[in-house]
């Protein structure tokens, strides 16, 4: 079955560092691959996303690049902020009109000034 | 345009009694999702409807819950009599109907239940 792997946490930064959280995947086919995440006290929200290989998604200073040939979404970003401490999840959804999405176990991410 | 939103915010019963979580979609969304979060875990599917029907139902973990959607629109979950096992957030979600795997899923802002 459909799977999505994500680094092992939590992740402790200093403000202004580089960020990369690993995810990587197992599906048939060619699904579409999310990131969503979960700040505290609120719901999830949709990061970015990215529906075919080699497409990136970016938001908020935020990239991730979907990697067929590696099965990956890695998610980076080049200097993080206090602002963006939080739970982020990687996940993955089938090709098809009414498929779910597949989530990782998520990662707690901590930004200190 | 309003989003998804979910009632109660947070609950805690005893154990052995009943609840039920409410969730509005997104006005025009045929799809609507419930998902689940125990803690530390990841978030797991429940189940999935389209319009009234249930289209998924492969995640409720057992028929201690009961989820309806009446008409279309709202839809609640029921969890009878709950367990301790059941405490977690439940998340509600909702899309567009389409052919297209990248329809972006909306999610609320989840109903914290914890059960003693």
């Amino acid at each position: 079955g459909d799977s999505v792997t994500q680094m092992e946490g939590p992740v402790t930064l200093s403000e202004e560092a580089f960020l990369t959280i690993n995810c990587t995947y197992t599906a048939t086919g060619y699904p579409s691959l999310f990131w969503y995440v979960q700040y505290p006290g609120e719901g999830l929200q949709l990061l970015l996303k990215a529906t075919k290989a080699d497409d990136k998604g970016s938001n908020k200073g935020f990239e991730a690049t979907y990697r067929k040939e590696t099965t990956s979404f890695h998610l980076e970003k080049g200097s993080v902020q206090v602002s963006d401490s939080a739970v982020y999840f990687c996940a993955l959804k089938r090709p098809g009109a009414n498929s779910k999405l597949t989530f990782g176990k998520g990662i707690t991410l901590s930004v200190r000034p | 345009e309003a989003g998804v939103t979910q009632f109660p915010s947070h609950s805690v019963i005893e154990k052995g009694q009943t609840v039920t979580l409410r969730c509005d979609p997104i006005s025009g969304h045929d799809n609507l999702y419930w998902y689940r979060r125990v803690m530390g875990k990841e978030i797991k599917f429940l189940l999935h409807f389209v319009k009234e029907s249930k289209q998924d139902e492969s995640g409720m973990p057992n028929n201690r819950f009961l989820a309806e959607r009446t008409g279309g629109t709202y839809s609640t979950l029921k969890v009878q009599p709950a367990e301790l096992e059941d405490s977690g957030v439940y998340f509600c979600a909702s899309s567009q109907e389409g052919h297209f795997s990248g329809n972006t899923i909306y999610f609320g802002e989840g109903s914290w239940l914890t059960v003693v």
